[in-house]
């Protein structure tokens, strides 16, 4: 079936400093995919979609000169958290889905982002 | 815009028992309604899923019902198992475009 990969499943940076997410789809190809952000014990929100080649499409509410998103291939996407300060600390989560899936989106095993 | 809500919040049940959990949506336009499954620390796993031109939809343990007219749809876990606690999340979506999630159940089953 469908693999996406996360990493780093866990990173720790300080204050004012830059961190990059990848997703990657191993086995498909993927001109969409979705970055969500879940707080503990909450649902998970969509912040943007990512399309290959194209600009990103950010939900109302997420700065999008903070996360920086990069489809710059049909297996990779990167989340670029600028800047990072504690209240970024979060769970990232990517998802994608093969082209002619019928729906079938899959989600990669997420990144724990704390911000020191 | 889409909204889900989602009930129970937390669900403690006895192993071997049903666990139900429901959803309420709100666009009529959706018309696919996926469920996850999420452990600690991890991203969510699709168990099941079903689309607006079905009623039900079962898989082993696992079953999904429909309701179009009154937008609600619910998970129903038969014979649960310790290694079903988990938190699931329902979601509705318009084709397989933008994903819209209720706000999670906790699940415990209680060996």
């Amino acid at each position: 079936g469908a693999v996406v990969s996360q990493h780093p499943s866990w990173v720790i940076c300080k204050s004012g400093t830059s961190v990059k997410i990848e997703c990657r789809s191993l086995d498909f190809q993927a001109t969409t995919m979705f970055w969500y952000r879940q707080f503990p014990k909450q649902s998970l929100m969509l912040m943007a979609t990512s399309n290959e080649g194209s600009k990103a499409t950010y939900e109302q509410g997420v700065e999008k000169d903070k996360f920086l998103i990069n489809h710059a291939s049909l297996t990779l996407s990167t989340l670029t958290v600028t800047s990072a300060h504690p209240e970024d600390s979060s769970f990232y989560i990517c998802s994608a889905s093969p082209a002619g899936s019928n729906y079938g989106y899959t989600f990669g095993s997420g990144t724990r982002l704390t911000v020191v | 815009g889409e909204n889900v809500e989602q009930h129970p919040s937390t669900l403690s049940v006895q192993e071997g028992d049903s666990a139900v959990i429901k959803c309420t949506y709100s666009d009529s336009a959706s018309n696919y309604f996926p469920w996850y499954k999420q452990e600690l620390g991890k991203g969510p796993q699709l168990i099941i899923d079903i689309r607006s031109n079905v009623g039900e939809k079962k898989d082993q343990r696992i079953a999904v019902t429909l309701n179009k007219t009154a937008k609600h749809f619910s998970l129903h876990i038969t014979e649960t198992q310790p290694e079903d606690s988990a938190v699931y999340f329902c979601a509705a979506s318009i084709s397989g475009n933008q994903f819209y999630f209720g706000t999670g159940t906790s699940l415990t089953v209680i060996p």
